[in-house]
């Protein structure tokens, strides 16, 4: 058990278009999700924690207007980058956060996101 | 701000070898440490936490407060080993926000 999808798994997009990426819990419910940021060879940078029912918490120097987060059911959190451009090309992760027990966030595969 | 690094980018051992990754941290407060690995086109999961004090797969590491430390340790490298390994802290009441080390790439060779 504890699996997190992610769609979709890559996406090309035009610079000033947007694209939305959806995260997904399928065996259990999850009241919070956080999205990651990972450049080439470099590590995990939180984004935002995603919050089912409520705004989303972004980490300082996160613009929360370009990267939009929905968390509108307990198995899905949404990051949509809006007015796309080259810069946010990037590795797009998430994970949710299993409740009782070890409280452990499970990992998506990840989105390839090309902005070109 | 608490800060997690791994001063390894690349850590290249023969197979039967010792492996040691080494993390270290700084927080003012209590954390709690984690290792998470990747495998080559796998996700992100959990290795060992250091609350469990338990050894996965034969890794170890033990917290050592006074040198803010939480290396990663096995006596004997399997080729399997072969992947990217992430040293994480958990602040104590920061939201299960998890802060990554910049990761270690451990290359076990024949």
């Amino acid at each position: 058990g504890a699996v997190v999808s992610q769609h979709p798994s890559w996406v090309i997009c035009k610079s000033g278009t947007s694209v939305k990426i959806e995260c997904r819990s399928l065996d259990f419910q999850a009241t919070t999700m956080f999205w990651y940021r990972q450049f080439p060879k470099q590590s995990l940078m939180l984004m935002a924690t995603s919050n089912e029912g409520s705004k989303a918490t972004y980490e300082q120097g996160v613009e929360k207007d370009k990267f939009l987060i929905n968390h509108a059911s307990l198995t899905l959190s949404t990051l949509t980058v809006t007015s796309a451009h080259p810069e946010d090309s990037s590795f797009y992760i998430c994970s949710a956060l299993r409740t009782g027990g070890t409280y452990e966030q499970y990992f998506g595969p990840g989105t390839r996101l090309t902005v070109t | 701000a608490q800060r997690v690094t791994q001063p390894e980018k690349l850590l290249s051992v023969f197979k039967g070898a010792p492996v040691e990754l080494k993390c270290n941290y700084s927080y003012s407060g209590s954390p709690e440490l984690f290792w998470y690995v990747q495998y080559s086109r796998q996700r992100l999961q959990l290795l060992l936490r250091h609350i469990s004090r338990e050894s996965i797969k034969g890794f170890t590491a033990d917290l050592n407060k006074g040198e803010t430390s939480f290396h990663l340790k096995k006596p004997f490298a399997q080729e399997e080993d072969s992947a990217m390994y992430y040293c994480a802290l958990k602040e104590a009441g920061g939201g299960n926000k998890l802060t990554f080390g910049t990761g270690t790439q451990l290359k076990v060779e024949l």
